[in-house]
């Protein structure tokens, strides 16, 4: 099993530009977040979904858009890249809220010029 | 504004010594997560203390939880060089807020 993969693994955009980020998982999870992490700042929750074809906003929406037309993948896109979009994102997936354990995957590593 | 805080914002040790970090949280919870990041990793999973726990141990780590003052605590014992890492608390309902993380560096 591959747990959760993330695509790409860097990237760099210049300001304007758009792109997606892709995480897959292979775990059945019903559950998938997307987080990004700057320094000092911890993560912070971007969108997440409860389950195929759902998604909600978490503490950072502003500036993204997530879907999740099948279980497996969770889609992060971004319409217009800002420099303060800058940051290494994250993806994490629960079996379910009895269990609560997250299973991250290993990062997008994004930089905006 | 994010749930979780950690005390303190780094700590250094020498490798035998133990390790405590503490997290504290703003609102009610149902569960209380502690994770690891090594640096350029995601993070790991390492321990779930429940709101109705108190304490709980896992090999190394030993996790305690007062919900009275809204706090928890993460020890581990005699580290180890490899303990080097960035440690988060993390509450959890639907979603998931996490702290800003303790950095521990295990001197050899």
């Amino acid at each position: 099993n591959a747990g959760v993969t993330q695509t790409p693994k860097f990237r760099v955009l210049k300001t304007g530009q758009s792109m997606t980020l892709l995480c897959a998982q292979d775990m059945n999870h019903e559950y998938m977040y997307w987080y990004r992490q700057d320094p000092g700042m911890g993560l912070r929750l971007i969108h997440y979904s409860v389950g195929e074809g759902t998604t909600a906003k978490g503490e950072v929406p502003d500036g993204y858009n997530v879907s999740r037309l099948k279980k497996q993948n969770f889609l992060l896109g971004l319409e217009s890249a800002a420099p303060s979009q800058t940051s290494v994102y994250f993806c994490a997936t629960v079996l379910g809220l009895a269990t609560n354990e997250q299973f991250f995957g290993p990062g997008t590593r994004l930089t905006v010029l | 504004s994010q749930q979780g805080e950690e005390d303190p914002q780094a700590l250094s040790i020498q490798e035998g010594e133990n390790a405590t970090m503490n997290c504290s949280y703003k609102t009610s919870i149902n569960n209380l997560q502690w994770y690891r990041q090594n640096s350029g990793r995601g993070l790991v999973h390492l321990i779930l203390i429940r709101s109705n726990e108190r304490e709980k141990h896992s090999g190394r780590l030993r996790v305690t939880l007062d919900t009275s003052k809204k706090s928890s605590s993460l020890l581990i014992t005699a580290s180890r060089a490899a303990d080097t890492a960035s440690y988060f608390c993390a509450t959890s309902g639907n979603q998931f807020y996490f702290g800003t993380g303790t950095s521990l560096t295990v001197i050899p």
